[in-house]
């Protein structure tokens, strides 16, 4: 079946403007996640949606990231204002949600570079 | 100290070679832990994950954790071109945060035909 996509694959942008990161999960999986994955950092966690709870954010660098996951399917990570240092490649996950082992499936993820 | 904490490399070796991957972690109430295998341009996919401590096998790959030593290892025998990528250790958080990966920085891995 068809695995986690993400788009757009590259997204290049100026300083100072805002983007948009889509994810579409595996179907029937009702945890999604984001990680940013840097030269620097390796990959860090950053958000996790699980069905209609309240959302782990606890991963966001800063307030200028924000994510929502509509209907339980669809999520979209929004970066405002974005600087040089979030120029990284950014993955999506989901899972089935279960407690205890719970594989996590990734996309390909987008690559955002800002100039 | 990171929480976990992997030996970048780059690690290159002959085709049918054995290879070593190693993480450290910095708690022992850590106990699920998981290699991940990248190749470039993708995402990762899991390989392979172990609870506690002890081996696990599947095929070419045996995982092994010793909690003594608070070591986490990778072992592929017969190391095959198609093998290279980036290796990621990675632990799973523990209680009500289960959900969460914390990851290292990988091992970049060349095996030359």
């Amino acid at each position: 079946g068809a695995g986690v996509s993400q788009s757009p694959s590259n997204k290049v942008t100026e300083k100072g403007k805002d983007v948009e990161l889509r994810c579409d999960p595996i179907s029937g999986h009702t945890a999604l996640y984001w990680y940013r994955q840097s030269l620097g950092q390796g990959l860090e966690f950053l958000i996790y949606f699980q069905g209609n709870s309240a959302p782990d954010k606890s991963g966001l660098p800063s307030d200028r990231f924000s994510a929502e996951r509509t209907g339980g399917s669809v999520s979209t990570l929004t970066i405002q204002r974005t600087q040089q240092e979030d120029s990284a490649v950014y993955l999506c996950a989901s899972s089935l949600g279960l407690v205890g082992a719970d594989t996590q499936y990734f996309g390909p993820g987008t690559r955002l570079t800002v100039l | 100290q990171k929480e976990v904490e992997q030996d970048p490399g780059p690690l290159s070796v002959p085709e049918g070679a054995i290879v070593s991957l190693n993480c450290t972690y910095s708690n022992s109430a850590f106990q699920y832990f998981m290699w991940y295998r990248q190749y470039s341009r993708k995402g990762p996919e899991l390989l392979m994950y172990t609870y506690s401590s002890g081996n696990k096998e599947d095929g070419r790959f045996t995982a092994q954790v010793d909690k003594s030593s608070k070591y986490i290892s990778l072992f592929i025998r017969d190391s095959q071109p198609s093998d290279s990528a980036t290796y990621l250790c990675a632990k799973r958080g523990s209680g009500g945060s289960n959900y969460k990966l914390t990851f290292g920085k990988g091992t970049l891995l060349t095996v030359n035909p």
